[in-house]
């Protein structure tokens, strides 16, 4: 069956620097691909999707990519803030589950 | 887009209860979905709600246990049956995310049973 990996433990970036999180599934490749920003006490809020045909998508600081080769997505957010500490999640549209998350990498912005 | 108002947003509630969580979307939606969330987990999908329909609950769920109704396109219910420790959870409802559609949830219910 599919299995999405992240990395559990909580990734610590100092403030302004680039902060990349890594998102690998097995099996086959999905036909998209989505990330979502997950705050304490609060569900999981979209944020981008890329498509299996597209290589990098952008939105202000955060930029996706996809690589199916590795079955790997990256996940990076430039200029890091400290409002930028949350949990996030990589999620796939797997048939016929439908929307099934990783564990989701817990990032810390530090000042 | 869709706004998804879901209560209670905390409980703590005695074993072998049952609680009630609700689910409000401001559009018609044809699926909703419940999930849950362990501590340290991912989210964890039960069952898809169709309007008009039995749901269709996911491996390790059973309807004894987590019995939902879908009254109309706007609405939906979640119990949590025989309530024990381990259910424990934060459960969170949702709608969309499909193919290239973004998912929506609402703010989840922290459950505590004691």
């Amino acid at each position: 069956s599919q299995k999405i990996e992240q990395n559990s433990e909580a990734l610590n970036i100092q403030e302004g620097k680039t902060a990349t999180l890594t998102c690998n599934y097995t099996n086959y490749s999905p036909a998209y691909l989505q990330w979502y920003r997950q705050d304490p006490g609060r569900g999981p809020v979209f944020l981008l999707l890329i498509r299996e045909n597209e290589k990098e998508k952008r939105k202000e600081r955060l930029k996706v990519t996809f690589d199916t080769t590795l079955k790997q997505s990256l996940f990076h957010i430039t200029a890091s803030q400290p409002a930028d500490s949350a949990t996030y999640l990589c999620a796939l549209d797997i048939f016929p589950v439908g929307l099934t998350f990783g564990k989701g990498t817990h990032l810390i912005i530090q000042p | 887009s869709a706004v998804i108002s879901q209560k209670p947003s905390r409980d703590i509630c005695q074993r072998g209860t049952s609680l009630t969580i609700q689910c409000q979307v401001d559009s018609q939606v044809t699926m909703m979905f419940w999930y849950r969330q362990q501590p340290g987990q991912s989210l964890t999908l039960i069952a898809t709600a169709n309007q008009g329909s039995e749901a269709t609950y996911e491996s390790g769920f059973v309807i004894d246990k987590f019995p939902i109704s879908r009254p109309n396109l706007t609405f939906s219910t979640l119990t949590v049956s025989n309530m024990s420790p381990e259910d424990s959870s934060i459960y969170l409802c949702s709608v969309g995310g499909l193919g290239d559609a973004e998912a929506f949830f609402g703010q989840g219910t922290r459950l505590t049973v004691v």
